[in-house]
């Protein structure tokens, strides 16, 4: 059965550091996202993504975050200065159309010392 | 703003036990609802799901009924088993949001033997 993978599981980054979390969705999907999850707290919405442009993003997506499929096969969600309160769980999703059902990935856990 | 209410957890039910998980929303157009799962160590996964009103959404024993009326959409379950312990996620999509879920704060679900 297809599934949405991510990579690393688990990332420890120093704050200031730059990382990119890395996706690959389900092959036949055009929609893509970024969700996060602070400890305790809900899921966010971050980003969606479509042909290659972002649709709809959050206020929680500044200017220190973008996204880009850089291959065909890879989503990725960069951070370019990490803050401590960036540490999070951030799931990747993917989605044949739009409105259509979601596919989360295991989601990568961001720690930021 | 768009939100989504889950009663607070952790729920502790006996096998075989009734469930009940409340969920309300709060939306200004008119949304798709949807309940997402989440076993320990996995992503989210969709359980179930309405797109209009009075529709029932159903699965693996599961259900919840799009209610325009009381603005609800609670997951029900007549026997629950120890396999159903998880997190349990309400959550809304509207259109012309970029496919974006909005989630509730999520419900943790433990059935003991």
């Amino acid at each position: 059965e297809p599934e949405v993978t991510q990579t690393p599981s688990h990332q420890v980054t120093q704050m200031g550091q730059e990382v990119i979390l890395r996706c690959v969705p389900i092959s036949n999907h055009l929609y893509f996202y970024w969700y996060r999850q602070i400890l305790g707290q809900k899921v966010e919405f971050l980003v969606s993504f479509y042909n290659n442009e972002i649709s709809e993003k959050s206020e929680i997506f500044d200017d220190q975050f973008s996204v880009e499929r850089p291959d065909g096969s890879n989503f990725t969600l960069k951070i370019r200065s990490t803050k401590l309160e960036d540490s999070a769980m951030y799931f990747c999703a993917s989605s044949e159309r739009l409105m259509g059902e979601q596919f989360f990935g295991p989601g990568t856990r961001l720690t930021v010392l | 703003g768009d939100s989504v209410t889950q009663m607070e957890g952790p729920v502790t039910l006996s096998e075989e036990a009734f469930l009940t998980i409340n969920c309300t929303y709060t939306a200004t157009g008119y949304p798709s609802l949807f309940w997402y799962v989440q076993y320990p160590g996995e992503g989210l996964q969709l359980l179930l799901k309405a797109t209009k009103a009075d529709d029932k959404g159903s699965n693996k024993g599961f259900e919840a009924t799009y209610r325009k009326e009381t603005t609800s959409f609670h997951l029900e379950k007549g026997s629950v088993q120890v396999s159903d312990s998880a997190v349990y996620f309400c959550a809304l999509s509207l259109p012309n949001q970029g496919g974006k879920l909005i989630f509730g704060q999520g419900t943790e679900l433990s059935v003991k033997p």
